[in-house]
């Protein structure tokens, strides 16, 4: 199997904290994991590349100062949302790639700021 | 570049109904191809895929085959059920590359 999971499922936060995302391949182990952000209604927008070991590539216009990701092992990926406020609020979705081409995704975590 | 067009929707289809989901593609050297499905708030989850022309992917009764003549992976069912009803998304991704996503299609089988 390919399985890929979230922690936590859902945070409400207060406007000014951090809030940390942890995104765990179960089984099998990932050297690249990828963070997404979903509105509603909308198709995924890929946040930022995470290879182990090394800094992450942020896409066009993604603050990497905000979304701080930490790629520690092989089946850990960490995003952090920074100072957070009510328009980070949103649907943050990880997934793992296995192989050359395979991607899994995780359940998603929903982040609401108020 | 690479882009992937889907049908847009919603779709609203009857039980039983006969399901085309059609996508088509822009793509340098040779893509997989894959179908995503996400059901209500949750994340997505590979439905089938497909790594070269002609193959076929296949899970849960829906098919699709990569046709390299027409950049093409639709997607097809030959009877949906109420619990076929979700966002489905159409995507490819160049060998260790990103996934680029169609921009999904909103599926609802009323019974």
């Amino acid at each position: 199997g390919a399985v890929v999971s979230q922690h936590p499922s859902w945070v409400i936060c207060k406007s000014g904290t951090s809030v940390k995302i942890e995104c765990r391949s179960l089984d099998f182990q990932a050297t690249t994991m990828f963070w997404y952000r979903q509105f509603p209604k909308q198709s995924l927008m890929l946040m930022a590349t995470s290879n182990e070991g090394s800094k992450a590539t942020y896409e066009q216009g993604v603050e990497k100062d905000k979304f701080l990701i930490n790629h520690a092992s092989l089946t850990l990926s960490t995003l952090t949302v920074t100072s957070a406020h009510p328009e980070d609020s949103s649907f943050y979705i990880c997934s793992a790639r296995k192989g050359f081409r395979e991607q899994y995704f995780g359940p998603g975590t929903r982040l609401t700021v108020t | 570049g690479n882009s992937v067009t889907q049908m847009e929707g919603p779709v609203t289809l009857s039980e039983e109904a006969f399901l085309t989901i059609n996508c088509t593609y822009t793509a340098t050297g040779y893509p997989s191809l894959f179908w995503y499905v996400q059901y209500p708030g949750e994340g997505l989850q590979l439905l089938l895929k497909a790594t070269k022309a002609d193959d076929k992917g296949s899970n849960k009764g829906f098919e699709a085959t990569y046709r390299k003549e027409t950049t093409s992976f639709h997607l097809e069912k030959g009877s949906v059920q109420v619990s076929d009803s979700a966002v489905y998304f159409c995507a490819l991704t160049p060998v260790a590359q990103k996934l680029v996503f169609g921009q999904g299609t909103r599926l609802t089988i009323n019974p």
